[in-house]
């Protein structure tokens, strides 16, 4: 079974300095990895995707992450960070769902609370 | 277009009321339908998935159920609602593409 770890549940960190989420993970196959981002009360927002191709993928916001094979970690980044950016982050992979054929599933990691400081 | 539909955004609901979220697409048909819960604002559940219509598949054992009455629509519900319920529920479709429903902030009191 695939699953999606977040080993950080709050990174603080001040304005303007670079901004990192980490996010390592466990699926069966080729991954296909996903960063979203919440706000309070609020529904997921697509920040990214690492389907193929370029380790290195951009995203909304001027966000970035790093898809590591070796190290099976997906990390969000950011180089300058804003008040604005506060928010929960998700991580997530995408699977199939044992023995439903074609339904594909996303498992979310726990999430990571950002918190940039003024 | 391609949309996903979900209401209502927010529900304030008595313990042992009913209960029914409502999900809908537009601009596809047979997708496969999911429905999550996050609770006290952290990691997403999945519920239930759908790959058609009738067809529902459930991930943990829990006080709701799930309904795939026509191929665009999904519905979560509830017969009697229990405290531990409350949480913030997604809908989402899962195919090339991903969509996500805007949320419902379940409340119950």
């Amino acid at each position: 079974a695939q699953s999606v770890a977040q080993p950080e549940d709050q990174v603080n960190v001040a304005e303007g300095n670079p901004l990192t989420v980490k996010c390592t993970y466990s699926v069966s196959g080729n991954p296909y990895l996903f960063w979203y981002v919440q706000y309070p009360n609020r529904g997921l927002q697509f920040l990214l995707k690492y389907i193929t191709g370029d380790n290195l993928v951009k995203g909304s916001y001027g966000f970035e992450a790093e898809f590591n094979k070796s190290q099976t970690s997906f990390h969000l980044k950011k180089p300058s960070a804003l008040v604005s950016d506060s928010a929960l982050y998700f991580c997530a992979v995408r699977a199939l769902l044992g023995g439903s054929g074609s339904a594909r599933q996303l498992t979310f990691g726990s999430g990571t609370q950002l918190t940039v400081l003024p | 277009s391609q949309t996903i539909h979900q209401w209502p955004a927010t529900l304030v609901q008595p313990v042992g009321s009913p209960l029914s979220l409502e999900c809908t697409v537009e601009g596809t048909s047979n997708p496969n339908l999911y429905w999550y819960r996050q609770a006290a604002g952290r990691g997403l559940q999945l519920l239930f998935y759908s790959v058609g219509i009738g067809q529902i598949s459930s991930e943990v054992p829990q006080n709701l159920s799930a309904s795939r009455p026509q191929d665009r629509q999904f519905i979560l519900s509830s017969k009697k609602l229990l405290l531990s319920d409350s949480g913030f529920y997604l809908c989402a479709w899962i195919g090339e593409k991903l969509f996500f429903g805007s949320g419902t902030q379940l409340s119950v009191l």
